[in-house]
């Protein structure tokens, strides 16, 4: 299958202190790219949907200056967490969606766990 | 895109095939049915996905009912590895379709 990775796969920051997560999609370009949260023992939460070029869309209630999307190039999609704060912190896990002609299957990277303390 | 039913939680042995249930009785004509599984604390795992017609790729096999209105998704010689949290999840093939995560189905492989 498709590769997408991230990084970093841990971080820890400092409460009030902005936090980069990359996501690359490493064999094929994502027009499309999502990001999600996930916390302990609960199922993956849609925050937004990245697409190449323009701006993000995000799922209601989800403070879209507070999480920063941007998708700069086909293979790169980054998550910016301004100013975090303990609640924070949390498994945050992209995907990318295969071109159509290659099938439109989504692929996910393996997660980031932000820790703000 | 259609909601899912899937139970919370099931079991099987060691090498015996493990069969997941998964509703989508409001499923339309034109999205399709996906499996994922996501193994404590990474991200998941495309397993295999189809429209009507049954399905089969190294990891498992997708059955989808004549009607559509459920699957099961098979892993035909379940190992410890496979224990993880399976969800079925119904998607269009717009451009802005998405994938919904439910809660999903715990498969616990014993030894």
């Amino acid at each position: 299958g498709a590769v997408v990775s991230q990084h970093p796969s841990r971080v820890i920051c400092k409460s009030g202190t902005s936090v980069k997560i990359e996501c690359r999609s490493l064999d094929f370009q994502a027009t499309t790219m999502f990001w999600y949260r996930q916390f302990p023992k609960k199922s993956l939460m849609l925050m937004a949907t990245s697409n190449e070029g323009s701006k993000a869309t995000y799922e209601q209630g989800v403070e879209k200056d507070k999480f920063l999307i941007n998708h700069a190039s086909l293979t790169l999609s980054t998550l910016t967490v301004t100013s975090a704060h303990p609640e924070d912190s949390s498994f945050y896990i992209c995907s990318a969606r295969l071109p159509r002609y290659s099938g439109n299957t989504i692929y996910f990277g393996e997660g980031s766990w932000l820790t703000v303390v | 895109d259609a909601k899912t039913t899937q139970p919370p939680s099931m079991d099987c042995a060691e090498g015996r095939a493990a069969n997941l249930p998964c509703n989508h009785s409001t499923i339309s004509g034109n999205e399709y049915v996906y499996w994922y599984r996501q193994i404590h604390s990474q991200g998941p795992q495309y397993i295999i996905h189809g429209l009507k017609n049954n399905e089969t790729n190294e990891m498992a096999s997708l059955i989808i009912t004549e009607d559509r209105k459920s699957s099961t998704l098979i892993l035909p010689h379940a190992t410890l590895r496979d224990t993880a949290v399976y969800y079925c999840i119904v998607m269009g093939t717009g451009a802005n379709s998405k994938l919904t995560f439910g809660k999903g189905i715990t498969l616990s492989v014993r030894p």
